[in-house]
């Protein structure tokens, strides 16, 4: 089935590490995706990686796949007041191209 | 580079009344999605147009929801008659594709409804 499974709420201090994470159920993906969404916005499109990869390494943030256990991380280095949002993770479908999506997580960075 | 863009952003209207939503994709998308994201819930696939056939309609409540795609740009998504239950930001997005493989979706920044 289609599932996107994302813990609620994380909060964490400025300056410190982020680790939000996600499980999923297909395994045929190819292609998983971070976006944030700040408050009255739409989504933004934060990084992707290939299923075919471990790691995917842009600036401040570190994706993990763990394809076995089918475990998807997304880590923020020097977290920031200004990455308060919520993040959510996508595997898109490979039959039909739909996102599916997880219910969000809520970062909050306290000064 | 414009992105995705969104019309109107804020719609509060009466149940049984009708609304529609407005969408510009990013140039040269040929692939465009509605989705539907609820209060506290990440979003949800309505519709996916290629060009201006919609190839993926599945979940789109046809009793009362409407899309369309003329000339393969521009689309509108319409609701009526809209329900409490239709409360929701309503999100367009586009990709674009390249020799068969399909890019990232790019979002805008959606039309929050509100039905009383």
């Amino acid at each position: 089935g289609e599932d996107v499974e994302q813990s609620l709420f994380l909060s964490v201090r400025e300056g410190d590490s982020s680790v939000i994470n996600c499980t999923y159920t297909d395994s045929s993906s190819t292609y998983l995706y971070w976006y944030k969404q700040e408050p009255g916005a739409g989504l933004q499109l934060l990084t992707y990686i290939f299923s075919n990869m471990d790691m995917k390494q842009d600036q401040r943030l570190t994706v993990l796949l763990n394809k076995k256990d089918k475990h998807l991380s997304l880590r923020i280095a020097d977290t920031q007041t200004g990455d308060s949002a919520i993040y959510f993770c996508a595997y898109r479908m490979d039959s039909s191209y739909k996102l599916i999506f997880g219910s969000g997580t809520r970062l909050l960075v306290r000064p | 580079e414009a992105g995705v863009v969104q019309s109107p952003r804020y719609k509060i209207i009466e149940k049984k009344q009708p609304v529609a939503f407005w969408c510009n994709p990013i140039s040269g998308h040929n692939t465009l999605y509605w989705y539907r994201q609820n209060l506290g819930q990440g979003p949800e696939l309505l519709i996916r147009y290629e060009n201006e056939e919609a190839v993926d309609d599945s979940q789109l409540p046809k009793d009362r929801f409407s899309a369309e795609r003329l000339k393969g740009v521009d689309s509108t998504l319409k609701i009526q008659p809209a329900e409490l239950g239709d409360s929701a930001v309503y999100l367009c997005a586009s990709s674009g594709r390249d020799r068969g493989i399909e890019y990232e979706q790019y979002f805008g920044p959606g039309t929050r409804l509100t039905v009383t």
